[in-house]
């Protein structure tokens, strides 16, 4: 079985200050891991993903997120926030048993005030 | 490239009547294929999902049901809506053999039931 958390309902940051997104997942074997971003009445876009090798991941948009197996972490980070990063993120698993289903966190949504 | 679209874009249906939401990918062959729904402030629920055609996998009981009559076409239907069935419904697609899944989010339906 795999599942994932996101600590965290709503996260609240002034413009120019770091962001950081917890997931924290489980699953019985190497993951698969992907963080979503959702803007408004719109569908979800993917920010980036792990797969293997590199554990620290870099997407669109300035977003990081790095891998830690130890820590059963994904955590998602930007240096500075904009805010155009205003949105609804999804932290995602899949791989667990084989299934190509991911499970979804609940989100978090990320605030950013001027 | 590859395209994901779904239609329409906003519904308003009263209790009782049918509904039919349909989704169509360009650019990819043998996808898979899911639906979700978004109920407000809450994360995404799977409704159903599809390896090919005819090939549907029910996650929730409800009283929705989906079909798959050509490879990139999914539609999702009710004979009869309920108030609980409002809400933003997305289609996603996968390829079938990325080996990870990573999914492609179309644009969402937001569904008023009165």
């Amino acid at each position: 079985a795999q599942s994932v958390t996101q600590l965290g309902s709503h996260v609240s940051v002034s413009e120019g200050a770091l962001v950081l997104l917890r997931c924290n997942y489980s699953s019985s074997v190497p993951p698969y891991l992907f963080w979503y971003v959702q803007y408004p009445n719109q569908g979800l876009q993917l920010l980036l993903k792990y797969t293997t090798g590199a554990t620290l991941v870099k997407g669109i948009n300035g977003f990081e997120a790095e891998f830690k197996k130890s820590e059963t972490s994904f955590h998602l980070t930007k240096p500075s926030a904009h805010m155009s990063d205003a949105a609804e993120y999804f932290c995602a698993v899949s791989g667990s048993g084989g299934s190509y289903i991911p499970t979804f966190g609940r989100g978090t949504s990320l605030i950013v005030h001027p | 490239s590859q395209t994901i679209h779904q239609w329409p874009a906003t519904l308003v249906q009263p209790v009782g009547s049918p509904l039919s939401l349909e989704c169509t990918v360009e650019g990819t062959s043998n996808p898979n294929l899911y639906w979700y729904r978004q109920a407000a402030g809450r994360g995404l629920q799977l409704l159903f999902y599809s390896v090919g055609i005819g090939q549907i996998s029910s996650e929730v009981p409800q009283n929705l049901s989906a079909s798959r009559p050509q490879d990139r076409q999914f539609i999702l239907s009710s004979k009869k809506l309920l108030l609980s069935d409002s809400g933003f419904y997305l289609c996603a697609w996968s390829p079938r053999l990325a080996g990870y899944y990573e999914q492609y989010f179309g644009p969402g339906t937001r569904l008023t039931v009165t």
